[in-house]
């Protein structure tokens, strides 16, 4: 199975921060991979699919990039509502395994 | 709308069996794979089981293969996730999303709570 490394587990930022997240395949799946956004009791939100795309209705400020093993996903400018956990998941084979997520609180 | 409905979950005894299912509106179900997705309590998303349109092909997370079994109907808009032999460890918040195959999980149900406990 495809193992899904995120860091930083958490982060601690301001309204207006730029926020990067990385996440590291343990082997090579393409372009394969999506973002996904949750908050607390809720279910999770897609936001980026194919490392890169935007999905429909997703802001711009978010943003994907990465192929092969290393993938990041850019929150160019924070806002109240992107306090939440992201997950990454791999969709280049089954199993799909999913990060351990990152946690984006307010600093 | 995409709408997906969950419904199924409750508490149960280890050993035991419960089936959930997942209601959806909204598009033409019998066009799109579909995926269930766990979270235990305080941790976080694991993929458990996809079904492909036809229902010709299903792929399951390890832990679950031999108890987890995934069905649809697609002339009922429905899919079904068969859970026997419960453990602990499958206490779970479990999710119903559209996938697109390669892609992710687009659309997500609101979730369905089950609690395996004596």
């Amino acid at each position: 199975d495809i193992q899904m490394t995120q860091s930083p587990s958490s982060v601690s930022a301001s309204v207006g921060d730029r926020v990067t997240i990385t996440c590291r395949a343990s082997q090579g799946i393409s372009s394969w991979l999506a973002w996904y956004q949750q908050k607390p009791g809720k279910a999770p939100k897609l936001l980026i699919y194919a490392a890169s795309s935007l999905q429909s209705g997703v802001p711009s400020r978010f943003s994907g990039s990465g192929s092969g093993t290393d993938f990041t996903l850019t929150i160019s400018s924070l806002q109240p509502e992107d306090f939440a956990t992201y997950y990454c998941q791999q969709a280049n084979s089954f199993p799909y395994t999913f990060g351990q997520g990152t946690k984006v609180d307010i600093k | 709308e995409v709408q997906l409905v969950e419904s199924g979950g409750g508490l149960v005894q280890p050993g035991g069996s419960l089936r959930l299912s997942c209601a959806a509106s909204g598009f033409t179900f019998s066009r799109y794979w579909m995926t269930w997705v766990r979270q235990a309590p305080g941790k976080g998303l694991e993929w458990v089981a996809s079904i492909q349109e036809d229902g010709s092909a299903k792929y399951y997370v390890d832990s679950v293969k031999g108890r987890f079994t995934l069905s649809r109907d697609n002339a009922k808009n429905s899919l079904y996730l068969q859970i026997n032999s419960l453990r602990a460890e499958d206490t779970a918040v479990y999710y119903c999303a559209r996938a697109m195959p390669a892609t992710g999980e687009d659309y997500w149900g609101q979730g369905t709570l089950v609690t395996v406990s004596s």
